[in-house]
């Protein structure tokens, strides 16, 4: 089954603790990016990559890292976790950068910083 | 930058009524147009789309035309089911990779 696939879906943790969540599609999709979803802000673009080794920065990228070695594989890794990075995080990939593809997304993480 | 406008919600309507959500945009250039549907506890998925001024996309009994006098792309749908209630984000791909989308809007529709 095509699928974008988040682990874990839940996680509280506390300030400080870095923490990595893993996204990973099946479609051999060119392009992964990740959002954060909270109330009244809609989704909002953290960082994307336009193929492997290509990262850039979504609209609010600040305490945040990305990589993409693998093409199937791009982990959100936050080294420093804050109570304002508590919020619901999705991955999406679609075929290509191009601006006509439709994006593909993940079930969700919810995560909750102490 | 880019930016999505969304009326804003939550919208409540009973089942079989008229459905209009307004979604309008400010971009650089040639961006494709797209609606996403959230249901609870689960990521979004495609409603329907358009690339280029003048395009329809449908699905579903939706419907939204890009119309780029405008610059809008509000969502109808004739008849709306229970089965409808949901979340409705319009959102907008540039070439350039980024995406932005709007704030969404709840909807609720009661047999």
């Amino acid at each position: 089954e095509a699928q974008v696939t988040q682990n874990p879906r839940y996680l509280i943790t506390v300030t400080g603790k870095k923490l990595t969540v893993t996204c990973s599609q099946n479609m051999n999709h060119e392009y992964m990016s990740w959002y954060r979803q909270d109330p009244g802000l809609g989704l909002r673009q953290i960082y994307y990559s336009m193929n492997v080794e290509v990262t850039d920065k979504g609209d609010v990228p600040e305490g945040y890292k990305v990589s993409r070695k693998e093409k199937r594989n791009f982990p959100l890794i936050l080294e420093s976790p804050s109570p304002n990075q508590t919020s619901l995080y999705f991955c999406a990939s679609k075929l290509t950068s191009g601006g006509a593809d439709e994006q593909f997304f993940g079930p969700g993480t919810r995560l909750t910083v102490l | 930058g880019n930016s999505v406008t969304q009326m804003e919600g939550p919208v409540t309507l009973s089942e079989e009524a008229f459905l209009t959500i307004n979604c309008t945009y400010t971009a650089t250039g040639y961006p494709s147009l797209f609606w996403y549907v959230q249901y609870p506890g689960e990521g979004l998925q495609l409603l329907l789309k358009a690339t280029k001024a003048d395009d329809k996309g449908s699905n579903k009994g939706f419907e939204a035309t890009y119309r780029k006098e405008t610059t809008s792309f509000h969502l109808e749908k004739g008849s709306v089911q229970v089965s409808d209630s949901a979340v409705y984000f319009c959102a907008l791909n540039t070439n350039a990779g980024k995406s932005t989308f709007g704030d969404g809007t709840t909807l609720t529709v009661k047999p």
